[in-house]
Order: structure tokens, then C-alpha cells, then sequence
């Protein structure tokens, strides 16, 4: 299993940015996936979900109505389309795999994780 | 959204020892519960789900209980490899949230 991410980079706030995880190793379409974030030298913080059974998308409050999360499953790829960023929006974002624990098909945590890519808003 | 608090912050402690972190949820997230494990410039790595399940891999001297809105991940004979910065992290229910993680220093 491996998850790449890619697009990370410095831009001005208000401006766009799309995120990119390409995947290997499973089979893309029978997984949720996420992104999560991480600003210098704090904490994580989870930023969207994408649920594999009906496409279902989640998001944090903060990224409501700016990010959206999608997949391109003929390429393996998710990715985080950023708009009108702001300064606070400055993290490393992952891309993750959430788990199943197959007896149950219950959720199993974020088992595969990407590097990570990093995204700078600033003036 | 659920807020997941976990304390302590920074547990300084040595190799070989008992170390414990405990996290609490705002409200009761049943055994909805992931631990990460993170070290500098890394992605974090999971260590246990459903509150207590190992994942593959993971030593067994990693563990996890609780349920609710309590919960706790030991690490009995702390390794050097050990030193890192814990997370905790609901799935009941999104938002998905995290707790603020703990780092466990060399003593």
C-alpha cells in the first residue's frame, strides 16, 4: 500500500490550490479516504472524508464551503480542491486510508498514510 | 463537534518504564476510539482502534481500554524507539477530532 501526495505550495490568501494522493496497492473504490492536517508544530487536525459507499463527503467546520474532497478512481487519485485560503490554512496535509475491520465492516482508524505535502498561505 | 482532551501534554519518563495517557471525549463515543503514534516529520502511525484492538504489526506492549468518554493507552517497558508524540482520535461520529496529543520525552 502506498499513498503519495502532491500540489502542496506556497500561494497568497484568497487564492487556489487542488491536492493530489495517488494510491497503490489496494483497491481504491472499497475504501473511505481522508485528509488530514497538521500545521507547524501543532497538532492534527482531520479536514475531509470521503465515504466509499455512496460518495458521501464530510468536512471539518473549518474548510466547510471552501475545500472539497473528491476521487478519480480510473486514476487511483483523491484529491482536496482548496479554494479562497487563508493564512490559518498553512499545514502539511496528509492523505489517509481509513481501515476496516472486515468481520464487522466497521471502521479500523486511518491505517495507510501519504508523506504528506506541504501548503503555505501567505502574502 | 466532540472534543477529544488528553492529558498529560508531556510525559517525561525513562526506558523500561510504565507509561500511561489518557484521553476523554466530551461526549460518549463508545469504543469509537484510534491511537496514533507520530514521530518529527513523519506521518502518524496507528496503534490501536475500537478502543483496545492492536493493529497488525504493533508491539504488544502497546494497549488500549476504555470506553464512553474514558479511555487510556499504555506502554509497559517503554522502548527508546517509544519517544514520540501520542494522538487520540474519535471516529463515532464526524467531524472526526482529535486530541491535542501527548509527547513522551526522555526523562
Amino acid at each position: 500500500v502506498q499513498l503519495v501526495e502532491s500540489g502542496g505550495d506556497l500561494v497568497q490568501p484568497g487564492r487556489s490550490l487542488r491536492l493530489s494522493c495517488e494510491v497503490s496497492g489496494f483497491t481504491f473504490i472499497s475504501y473511505s479516504m481522508h485528509w488530514v492536517r497538521q500545521a507547524p508544530g501543532k497538532g492534527l487536525e482531520w479536514v475531509a472524508g470521503l465515504s466509499y459507499i455512496g460518495g458521501k463527503k464530510y468536512y471539518a467546520d473549518s474548510v466547510q464551503g471552501r475545500f472539497t474532497i473528491s476521487r478519480d478512481s480510473s486514476k487511483n487519485t483523491l484529491f482536496l480542491q482548496m479554494d479562497n485560503l487563508r493564512p490559518e490554512d498553512t499545514a502539511v496535509y496528509f492523505c489517509a486510508r481509513e481501515g476496516i475491520e472486515l468481520i464487522v465492516i466497521e471502521t479500523a482508524g486511518l491505517d495507510y498514510w501519504g508523506q504528506g505535502t506541504l501548503v503555505s498561505v501567505s502574502s | 463537534d466532540i472534543q477529544m482532551t488528553q492529558s498529560p501534554s508531556t510525559l517525561s519518563t525513562s526506558v523500561g518504564d510504565r507509561a500511561t495517557i489518557s484521553c476523554r471525549a466530551s461526549q460518549n463515543i463508545d469504543q469509537s476510539l484510534a491511537w496514533y503514534q507520530q514521530k518529527p516529520g513523519k506521518a502518524p502511525h496507528l496503534l490501536i482502534y475500537k478502543a483496545s484492538t492492536l493493529e497488525d504489526g504493533v508491539p504488544s506492549r502497546f494497549s488500549g481500554s476504555g470506553s464512553g468518554t474514558e479511555f487510556t493507552l499504555t506502554i509497559t517497558g517503554l522502548q527508546p524507539d517509544d519517544f514520540a508524540t501520542y494522538y487520540c482520535q474519535q471516529f463515532y461520529t464526524f467531524p472526526w477530532t482529535f486530541g491535542q496529543g501527548t509527547k513522551v520525552e526522555i526523562k
